[in-house]
């Protein structure tokens, strides 16, 4: 099973708006990811959890806040978000096998639809 | 550093025919290459990766990939195209030996695919 479940599939959020992004995989991966991708273009990666710990930030805006609960779970909480935000937002993991990593495939789930108005 | 390029944004073929997506690559040492599909409103799918081994690559729904080190090209293909092999295909890079950016994942910008009936 190589699957990563997003929810929800479509949000819509104002700009004073606090809501989150789930996403869920039981691959027993130990690396999880979030991207945004605008239409037509490759995701750009925002966050790395690594044993549930963030390994890599972007240079993403506070109003984005990822948590890792556990090595099953990933949040992305969003808070204040901007027009230019509207985007799909992609998760993804991998096994996590430290140096090994560069090997692995990254598995993405089908991502959450998001428009701020 | 590492990139990946997509000369093409979109390749047009007729169905039955051959098709071909071409992807170059450049990295410092050892090249990991992967090709994702996305269908419209749909998250990533992973199609086949080079990590080393025979140059062929064989993949999902009848794709295949040819990596060509003195190249540095990871083009993909498909013997016979179907309309529902029309989708954005991306081509992606990583290195070896790892380094502080071991888990990301450089994605070209994107080929669209266009299966003619």
């Amino acid at each position: 099973d190589t699957e990563v479940t997003q929810t929800p599939k479509h949000l819509v959020m104002g700009m004073t708006n606090k809501k989150s992004l789930k996403c869920e995989q039981h691959m027993g991966h130990r690396a999880m990811y979030w991207y945004k991708q605008k239409a037509k273009k490759p995701p750009e990666l925002m966050f790395v959890y690594s044993y549930e710990k963030l390994s890599i930030n972007e240079s993403v805006p506070s109003r984005f806040s990822p948590e890792c609960p556990n090595s099953s779970l990933l949040n992305l909480h969003l808070h204040a978000l901007q027009p230019e935000d509207s985007a799909l937002y992609l998760c993804a993991s991998s096994q996590g096998r430290g140096l090994a990593g560069a090997r692995e495939t990254q598995y993405f789930g089908p991502g959450t639809r998001l428009l701020v108005l | 550093a590492q990139s990946v390029a997509q000369p093409e944004d979109q390749v047009n073929v007729a169905e039955g025919n051959p098709l071909t997506v071409k992807c170059t690559y450049s990295v410092s040492g050892n090249p990991y290459l992967f090709w994702y599909v996305q269908y419209p409103n749909r998250g990533l799918q992973f199609l086949l990766k080079y990590i080393t081994g025979d140059n062929l690559v064989k993949g999902s729904y009848g794709f295949e990939a040819e990596f060509n080190k003195s190249q540095t090209s990871f083009h993909l293909k498909k013997p016979s195209a179907l309309v529902s092999d029309s989708a954005l295909y991306f081509c992606a890079v990583r290195a070896s030996p790892l380094s502080g950016s071991a888990r990301q994942l450089t994605f070209g910008s994107g080929t669209q695919l266009t299966v003619l009936p």
